[in-house]
């Protein structure tokens, strides 16, 4: 099926490892995205990717870097893991037809706990 | 003052009712406007955009948009239990690089 893919699905670490989450998406999308989501705090964009070859911060950077593979395959990485990046993670795409408007296509999303 | 807001809820509405989900932005640039729906343990979902000022339908879902109050709206009619989840705004900034940002979410509950 055409979409977002995430692995993994669900990742405990300890504190210091480091660990990257996998995003490929099959819709032929230009821009992608990083975010993460906390209870109160809603969704977070961490780092995007407006085309392959480039990458930008977001709102929360710190702790993370990202890798544009190439125009599939946006992946994020944990150098060295802390409790305060316990969250759910998603990855999305945006569509660029008007029928999708700029509205992202997101993936399952990664359950990460540091402990 | 966060740029989107959302009343986090719940909302609790009867089956059949009229749900009414409320968002405010602060950039008043902003030219693109998004609800997802997000049910517990699950992605986002984008179910309405909205560009212009007015009411735009789309099956049981109404988007309002009102931007000289900066404020959006989502109205669901006759609410179903399966419409239970938590709803998020999103808005398109004009500035810059095309990113959304994201309210907090309202959860709406509809009891059968």
């Amino acid at each position: 099926n055409a979409g977002v893919t995430q692995t993994p699905k669900f990742q405990v670490l300890k504190t210091g490892q480091s660990m990257t989450l996998q995003c490929a998406q099959d819709m032929n999308h230009n821009s992608m995205y990083w975010y993460r989501q906390d209870p109160g705090m809603g969704l977070r964009l961490i780092y995007y990717s407006a085309s392959e070859g480039t990458t930008d911060k977001g709102e929360v950077p710190n702790g993370y870097n990202v890798s544009r593979l190439n125009k599939r395959e946006f992946s994020l990485r944990l150098e060295s893991a802390a409790p305060s990046q316990t969250s759910v993670y998603f990855c999305a795409s945006r569509g660029i037809l008007r029928t999708e408007s700029y509205g992202y296509t997101f993936g399952s999303g990664t359950r990460l706990t540091v402990v | 003052q966060k740029e989107v807001e959302q009343n986090s809820g719940p909302l609790s509405v009867p089956e059949g009712a009229i749900a009414s989900l409320n968002c405010t932005y602060s950039d008043r640039g902003s030219q693109s406007f998004f609800w997802y729906r997000q049910y517990s343990g699950k992605s986002p979902e984008l179910i309405m955009f909205i560009y212009s000022n007015g009411d735009k339908e789309d099956g049981r879902f109404t988007a309002q948009l009102n931007k000289a109050s900066q404020y959006v709206s989502l109205l669901i009619r006759d609410s179903q239990p399966s419409d239970s989840a938590t709803y998020l705004c999103a808005v398109k900034k004009n500035t810059g690089f095309q990113k959304l940002v994201f309210g907090t979410g309202t959860r709406l509950l509809v009891s059968p």
